[in-house]
């Protein structure tokens, strides 16, 4: 079942502006991770960040996790027109289940 | 390392035919695998947990009879969407998750398969 809930469901960037998407979850987790899903394409795995971690960085994206409101973020920084996907969050609550948030769609236009 | 390769990747059928997706991990062994479904502009739903040489396991809502998942090796998974109907038509992602002892239970997702039942 879906757990996570992710805001904006849009976003609308002009290029070389930043992202921010957010993502609250109900239940205990053992890590939370990020997908981007370009339309009609697979899902590719951006960053997992582990319950006992605060945040992380991978390149322009940046994630930070805060169990105690049960919720994450996501900031892709200096945003290109190739990152217009639809971003997801998802959590492991240390069953190999993973539940996906409704995700964002983000567009950054040129 | 930890490809997952869909097969077919679109398909198109008709209306009481029976459709076989293959999911392969193609360089680890999926000790694990998952299938999902997702309607347009919508989120990933897990249909399915498949651990190979045992049967499926189901989620609540999921009807066994009408997705039979089979996972008879270390790399391949296979659901079949029999009797297909029109309301079947959607994207369906297999992921994998191996053996290789990760603390993380990291999965890796296979491209897709667009099915639509005509």
């Amino acid at each position: 079942s879906q757990q996570g809930e992710e805001d904006p469901q849009a976003l609308s960037i002009q290029e070389g502006e930043n992202a921010t998407m957010n993502c609250s979850y109900k239940t205990s987790i053992n890590n939370l991770q990020w997908y981007r899903q370009n339309s009609g394409r697979g899902l590719v795995h951006l960053i997992l960040i582990r319950s006992n971690e605060r945040e992380k960085h991978s390149g322009r994206l940046r994630v930070t996790l805060d169990t105690s409101k049960k919720s994450s973020s996501l900031l892709i920084t200096a945003s290109r027109a190739a990152d217009t996907a639809s971003y997801f969050c998802a959590t492991d609550a240390n069953d190999y289940k993973l539940s996906f948030g409704a995700g964002t769609t983000v567009t950054v236009r040129a | 390392g930890a490809v997952v390769s869909q097969h077919p990747s679109r398909v198109i059928c008709k209306s009481g035919t029976s459709v076989k997706i293959e999911c392969r991990s193609l360089d680890f062994q999926a000790t694990t695998m998952f299938w999902y479904r997702q309607f347009p502009k919508k989120s990933l739903m897990l249909m399915a947990t498949s651990n190979e040489g045992s049967k499926a396991t189901y989620e609540q809502g999921v009807e066994k009879d009408k997705f039979l998942i089979n996972h008879a090796s270390l790399t391949l998974s296979t659901l079949t969407v029999t009797s297909a109907h029109p309301e079947d038509s959607s994207f369906y992602i297999c992921s994998a998750a191996g053996t290789s002892g990760r603390a993380d239970n990291e999965q890796f997702f296979g491209p897709g398969t667009r099915l639509t039942v005509l």
